[in-house]
């Protein structure tokens, strides 16, 4: 069964730093992997798409990674700002689950403090 | 752009009651799933459905129901409320990439 794990739960930092939200998946054999934002009370905003034959996706400030093979992927958030403050989730769509579905991890809520 | 729509909003619901939410989307999408997110949680798998006339279950469907009778519907149907199903409700509809595209929730107590 694919597990996906986030970490750092949470995160705060200041205005202006770059940095970088981990997400681990337990099954190599995906489709695709995506990073979703979610500001609170509200639905989740696809930010990137990442295919399973690619390695990155870019757009704008923010870069994201894929590794297959060692089961990591790696949302990179340049130059942060206090708008970026929301929770980050990745998931993952599996080829062997047997549902055609996405498997979420738990999230990292990021504050970006001004 | 309308994309993927939920009523209600919010709704309180009293144990033993049933009621429907409802999903709608208009990008011609066959992939539609219905998600719940409990606090402090990732999104767990209700029902999902790869086109009109199909739906399969997720990993959490005791206590639901839907039904898919158009392309562009998904209603999720709650029968005998419970405490258990206070959650927020996200319905979803995927694209021909790959790509997963959200309703803003519905947000259910059950008291």
């Amino acid at each position: 069964k694919q597990e996906v794990t986030q970490i750092p739960a949470a995160l705060s930092v200041p205005e202006g730093e770059n940095l970088v939200l981990n997400c681990s998946f337990t099954d190599s054999a995906i489709y695709n992997l995506q990073w979703f934002r979610q500001d609170p009370g509200k639905g989740l905003t696809s930010l990137l798409l990442i295919q399973s034959s690619q390695r990155e996706q870019t757009s704008g400030r923010l870069n994201a990674s894929l590794d297959k093979s060692s089961g990591r992927s790696t949302l990179y958030i340049a130059a942060s700002q206090p708008g970026d403050s929301a929770t980050y989730l990745c998931a993952v769509f599996s080829v062997d689950t047997g549902r055609r579905a996405l498997t979420f991890g738990s999230g990292t809520r990021l504050q970006v403090q001004p | 752009n309308a994309g993927v729509t939920q009523t209600p909003k919010f709704r309180i619901l009293k144990i033993g009651q049933s009621m429907t939410l409802q999903c709608a989307q208009d990008m011609n999408h066959n992939y539609m799933y219905w998600y719940r997110q409990d606090p402090g949680m990732g999104l767990k798998l209700i029902y999902y459905s790869v086109g009109a006339g199909i739906t399969d279950k997720g990993e959490v469907p005791n206590g639901y129901n839907v039904s898919r009778s158009t392309t562009e519907d998904f209603p999720l149907r709650l029968e005998l409320a419970a405490p258990s199903q206070t959650s927020v409700y996200f319905c979803a509809s995927r694209g021909g990439t790959g790509e997963l595209f959200f309703g803003e929730g519905s947000r259910l107590t059950v008291l």
